[in-house]
């Protein structure tokens, strides 16, 4: 079976600071990874996803994430965040081409929430 | 672009009413799902539907039916509502084409509340 656990329920941070959101991941078996973010009053939207090749994956609004398989773990990055980036983070893993379920598994969340 | 609807935005029911949710996707995608999300738990799967007519239990089925009669629509129902199923339901959808790789589209989610 697979799992996810985000590691931070909320991350506070202020406005054009670092930050990461972390994710990690169990799973006997190869895996594709998702980060997905949730505005308010909206429904989730994909960020990025790691299917195979390069370990550091960059998504849309200056998002990236990198894919350690050793640590098992897919923390999602952001050099300079904005107020809008308020939201709900997402990691979700699916599995990959040698078993596992293919039905989503998603983690508990992490509400990041930018300050001015 | 994919486009997910959800029948409502907002919906308040009284304990023990049959209640329909109802999601629409236009990207003639297999499979589709219902989520209930809930503070501090994340997104729990209720049910999933691979195509027309298949549906497979998720973690959370109990007091809950879907109905997937055509491709477009996937249908949660709850049988008689109760005050314990007051949520958030999300809707998505997915290519069924190789799997797991696929990006899932959601749509903007219907809060139930149950009186």
């Amino acid at each position: 079976a697979q799992s996810v656990t985000q590691l931070d329920s909320q991350v506070p941070v202020f406005e054009e600071a670092p930050v990461e959101l972390r994710c990690n991941y169990s799973s006997s078996v190869s895996v594709y990874l998702f980060w997905y973010v949730q505005y308010p009053n909206q429904g989730l939207q994909l960020l990025l996803k790691y299917l195979s090749g390069s370990t550091l994956v960059k998504g849309i609004n200056g998002f990236e994430a990198e894919f350690n398989k050793s640590q098992t773990s897919f923390h999602l990055r952001k050099p300079s965040v904005h107020i809008s980036d308020t939201a709900e983070y997402f990691c979700a893993v699916t599995r990959g081409a040698s078993g596992g379920s293919y039905i989503p598994t998603f983690g508990r969340g992490t509400s990041l929430i930018v300050h001015p | 672009d994919v486009k997910v609807t959800q029948s409502s935005r907002y919906l308040v029911k009284r304990t023990g009413e049959k209640v329909f949710l109802e999601c629409v996707q236009d990207m003639d995608h297999e499979n589709m799902f219902w989520y209930r999300q809930d503070p501090g738990l994340g997104l729990r799967l209720i049910y999933f539907s691979y195509d027309v007519k298949m549906k497979e239990k998720g973690d959370i089925p109990e007091g809950y039916s879907v109905s997937r009669e055509k491709k477009e629509r996937f249908s949660l129902i709850l049988e008689s509502a109760s005050t314990n199923q007051t949520s958030m339901y999300l809707c998505a959808s997915r290519s069924g084409l190789a799997g797991g790789l696929n990006t899932q589209y959601f749509g903007p989610g219907t809060r139930l509340t149950v009186l």
